[in-house]
């Protein structure tokens, strides 16, 4: 069956450090997101992708950044984490058109 | 204005009853909203999408979408236990989704 998958579940690491969160979907689908998600404030989108060599920032990308070298791959890079960055990474992805968002299981990170 | 708000919670219903989740949207060109369930600890999945203005339904859930005055909801039926879970409102703008911040409902037995 085709899926979403994210690793690593659970993260922690040290201020200043740089971190590199996987997402991968066998849906072969064109877009793909990553959102945080933080008590009160539901699901923000970090950044997110159309397609193959396509990025965009959403309304909370300061201090990540991601690429896409291929479709079933968008990598979310926190260039120096920060204690602010400690929160749970949701991965999605989406056929084109005004279809559903499929969700990978989360990462949890804690950056201390 | 956040692009997408949900009535705050938690809310508490008894087992049975009805449970009435409400969701406003600020971008009028927006065609297609979803209404995702989260357990605790768990991703998001989707239980109702909708499309059109009117109403939805399905099993014991029903969604009402009215574009004129901005506003999707959920209604969830003989409300069950297994039903205590944050309700996510998603709203599809631009090709991306945009949430709110969900409301928590618990279903007292």
């Amino acid at each position: 069956d085709a899926e979403i998958t994210q690793s690593p579940r659970h993260k922690i690491t040290e201020t200043g450090r740089q971190v590199t969160l996987a997402c991968h979907q066998t849906w072969n689908h064109n877009n793909m997101f990553w959102y945080r998600q933080d008590l009160g404030h539901g699901l923000r989108l970090i950044h997110y992708s159309y397609g193959v060599q396509d990025t965009n920032k959403g309304e909370v990308s300061d201090g990540y950044s991601v690429s896409r070298s291929n479709t079933e791959d968008l990598p979310l890079t926190l260039e120096s984490a920060a204690s602010s960055q400690t929160s749970v990474y949701f991965c999605a992805s989406r056929d084109d058109g005004n279809t559903e968002a499929f969700f990978g299981q989360g990462t949890r990170l804690t950056v201390v | 204005q956040k692009e997408v708000e949900q009535n705050s919670g938690p809310l508490s219903v008894p087992e049975g009853a009805i449970a009435s989740l409400n969701c406003t949207y600020s971008d009028r060109v927006s065609q297609s909203f979803f209404w995702y369930r989260q357990y605790s600890g768990k991703s998001p999945e989707l239980i109702m999408s909708i499309y059109s203005n009117g109403d939805k339904e399905d099993g014991r859930f029903t969604a009402q979408l009215n574009k004129a005055s901005q506003y999707v909801s959920l209604l969830i039926r003989d409300s069950q236990p297994s039903d205590s879970a944050t309700y996510l409102c998603a709203v599809n703008g631009d090709y991306k989704l945009s949430f709110g911040a969900g409301t928590t409902v618990t279903v007292r037995a």
